[in-house]
């Protein structure tokens, strides 16, 4: 079987950084994502990992632990715009992509 | 390029109708994907494609549910008979290497 799990909600202030937190299990792992999705939108690509490390976007960091089956998304310099649920996303080597059940996060002023 | 396009946007329907959603692909996209959102289950893969032939159909619930993709410019994913539990935003997105994109989804409500 496959799982992704992460936490269901995150609560940050404005100007602060936050990290969400992923960690999966599933056969045949290629890479993790990140997406992000406004109430009533559509999620939109953020990040992608398929190697051990850091990828750094502006304000938005991604990491990845192959061996530990772990990842995470770091959000620098909360806006109020950041709020939305955010979602990792496995890609498996059939090419199929799984999602987890998504981060809501609420930001502070 | 104007994105994925999904249509229809809002469906509301009664129970035991059939239901039809249209996607059309970001062009040179070779893989093409569909999803439910519910608050319940997250956003389940339905089914997935790659240069127009279905890979893996394991998460279609049940066999009221139908897909195709003709060409790589359009795809249908069907609903025969339509009931409550259907229920859903169903999302097409389109993959160019690592990222998928979305399109605006269809609001499936089913009375």
């Amino acid at each position: 079987g496959q799982s992704l799990e992460q936490p269901s909600e995150v609560t940050a202030v404005e100007g602060a950084i936050v990290q969400i937190n992923c960690t999966y299990q599933t056969s045949g792992f290629y890479g993790l994502s990140w997406y992000q999705q406004h109430d009533g939108g559509a999620p939109t690509f953020l990040s992608y990992n398929a190697l051990d490390g850091l990828e750094e976007t502006g304000r938005f960091s991604s990491f990845l632990s192959r061996s530990d089956s772990y990842g995470y998304l770091l959000l620098q310099e909360l806006q109020m715009k950041d709020s939305a649920s955010y979602f990792c996303a496995v890609k498996r080597r059939d090419d199929k992509i799984i999602f987890g059940k998504g981060t809501r996060l609420h930001i502070l002023p | 390029d104007a994105g994925v396009i999904q249509s229809p946007r809002h469906e509301v329907t009664e129970m035991g109708q059939e239901v039809t959603l249209r996607c059309k692909p970001i062009s040179g996209h070779d893989y093409l994907f569909w999803y439910r959102q519910t608050m319940m289950r997250g956003l389940e893969l339905l089914i997935y494609f790659n240069n127009n032939v279905p890979i893996d159909d394991s998460g279609m619930p049940e066999d009221r549910f139908s897909a195709k993709m003709p060409n790589a410019s359009f795809s249908t994913l069907k609903i025969q008979p339509s009931e409550p539990r259907d229920s859903a935003v169903y999302f097409c997105a389109s993959r160019s290497l690592g990222e998928l994109f979305f399109g605006e989804g269809s609001r499936l409500t089913v009375l």
